[in-house]
């Protein structure tokens, strides 16, 4: 059973960069899946941040791009979320997982989720 | 962005009702759809992928269907444990989208 948790400050200021780490255990990260981030926000619904391959490829939303940094770190078994310049807008209940692809498919779903942690964009 | 479009939005249903719920995508998506339930303050919870397969561990009683830009999940037989929110989510191309949920409700 993999096992992600997500670690990070809840309160953020506006302007300020949010940082999220995502533990994964027992399972190794340096193995062939995505590790992504999802959040969710009563006004945007469920939304992917986006995500890293084992081989530290990174793939964005385009809608987030230029204020968004994954990174991984397989020392520690864990991967991180940079999100710059935030406002009240990107306050949510941010989810790291799992994203799993199948043969024949072109991306992948999410197969395993943390239990979330709410970050509130405030002063 | 290709749109995922659920409905209805919420129903209301009895335990031991048949449920289906629809996934609209705004273009062929080759079935790659997948289907997440969510209760309250939980992380939403992996059900179905490749539009019809079911993962392990989930109840016979889910199931799913379609191809193209329609797709359906089915709940064959409401239990007590399966009101919550359910959405899709198409792996087709990123950027990855979900549809806005559809909330069962006990009637």
């Amino acid at each position: 059973q993999v096992q992600l948790q997500e670690s990070g400050p809840g309160l953020v200021k506006p302007s300020e960069t949010l940082s999220l780490t995502c533990t994964v255990s027992p399972y190794s990260i340096n193995s062939a899946y995505y590790w992504g981030w999802i959040r969710q926000s009563p006004g945007r619904g469920l939304e992917w941040i986006g995500s890293i391959y084992h081989s530290g490829s990174t793939y964005y939303n385009p809608s987030l791009k230029s204020r968004v940094t994954i990174s991984i770190d397989m020392s520690k078994n864990q991967f991180s979320l940079k999100l710059s310049s935030v406002t009240a807008a990107d306050t949510a209940v941010y989810y790291c997982a799992r994203g799993r692809f199948t043969y024949g498919f072109s991306e992948y779903y999410f197969d395993y989720w943390g239990q979330g942690t709410l970050v509130t964009v405030s002063s | 962005d290709i749109q995922m479009t659920q409905s209805p939005s919420s129903l209301s249903a009895s335990g031991g009702d048949r449920v289906t719920i629809t996934c609209r995508a705004s273009q062929d998506i080759s079935k790659s759809l997948a289907w997440y339930q969510q209760k309250p303050g939980k992380a939403p919870k992996f059900l179905l992928f490749a539009a019809s397969r079911l993962e392990s561990g989930v109840p016979s009683r889910f199931s799913g269907s379609g191809s193209g830009t329609d797709y359906t999940l089915t709940i064959s037989s409401l239990q007590p444990e399966d009101f919550a929110t359910y959405y899709c989510q198409q792996y087709y191309t990123t950027p990855l989208t979900f549809g806005g949920g559809t909330k069962v409700e006990i009637k």
